[in-house]
């Protein structure tokens, strides 16, 4: 079964607190991707993988960083979560660089009070 | 660089109407475009892909063509259900396979009136 999990679903944190977002695909994908969605602003790519150690920022980075230590696995981490950073994030994947279909997660809805 | 244009944020429509959703994109390259769907609560998912090589996708009822004079891309239903009210994005694939960025449009969210 072709899957890409988030870990968790739904997360409150405090201003200022350390956030842990986790995503794994049984699919063995290199390519994997982080991406925040707001309304009105449809996505927007925060970092991709292309493989173990190998990240790449997107196109709105700051405030995040990543790490990818094994090919199911990509974390997005949140170090002293602002505010703005409430968001529902989305986790994906994909076989190749990006002209194959993209497998999403359900997402993780994250409220920074 | 690559850009994907969705005019249309909302359609609202009864069922059984024709759905057509427009899309543009620019870019150099030789793009794969996609639709994919949102459904409340869940991920986007794959709805159809077209190459340059096959210029037309059909899935579940949707239709896709690719039109290289005009770059356009739309999307369309003779008869839409209910059960098709969800969010359609327009994407375009990566430039050049090199660096896997896909770009989005901003959406059309879809909802359809029994």
């Amino acid at each position: 079964d072709m899957k890409v999990t988030q870990m968790p679903r739904y997360l409150i944190k405090r201003m200022g607190e350390n956030v842990l977002l986790e995503c794994g695909q049984d699919m063995s994908h290199e390519t994997m991707y982080w991406y925040r969605q707001d309304p009105g602003l449809g996505l927007q790519l925060i970092y991709i993988s292309y493989d173990v150690d190998s990240n790449s920022e997107g196109d709105i980075p700051k405030g995040y960083r990543v790490s990818r230590k094994k090919r199911e696995h990509f974390s997005l981490i949140l170090d002293s979560a602002k505010t703005n950073q409430t968001s529902v994030y989305f986790c994906a994947s994909s076989l190749d660089r990006g002209n194959t279909e993209v497998f999403f997660g359900k997402g993780t809805r994250l409220t920074v009070v | 660089g690559d850009s994907v244009t969705q005019m249309q944020g909302q359609v609202t429509l009864s069922e059984d109407d024709f759905l057509f959703i427009n899309c543009t994109y620019s870019t150099t390259w030789y793009p794969t475009l996609f639709w994919y769907v949102q459904y409340p609560g869940e991920g986007p998912q794959l709805l159809l892909k077209v190459t340059t090589a096959n210029n037309k996708g059909i899935s579940r009822g949707f239709e896709a063509t690719y039109d290289k004079r005009t770059t356009s891309f739309h999307l369309q239903k003779a008869s839409v259900q209910e059960s098709d009210s969800a969010v359609y994005y327009c994407v375009l694939g990566a430039s050049g396979g090199s660096n896997a960025k896909l770009t989005f449009g901003k959406g059309t969210k879809l909802s359809v009136k029994s």
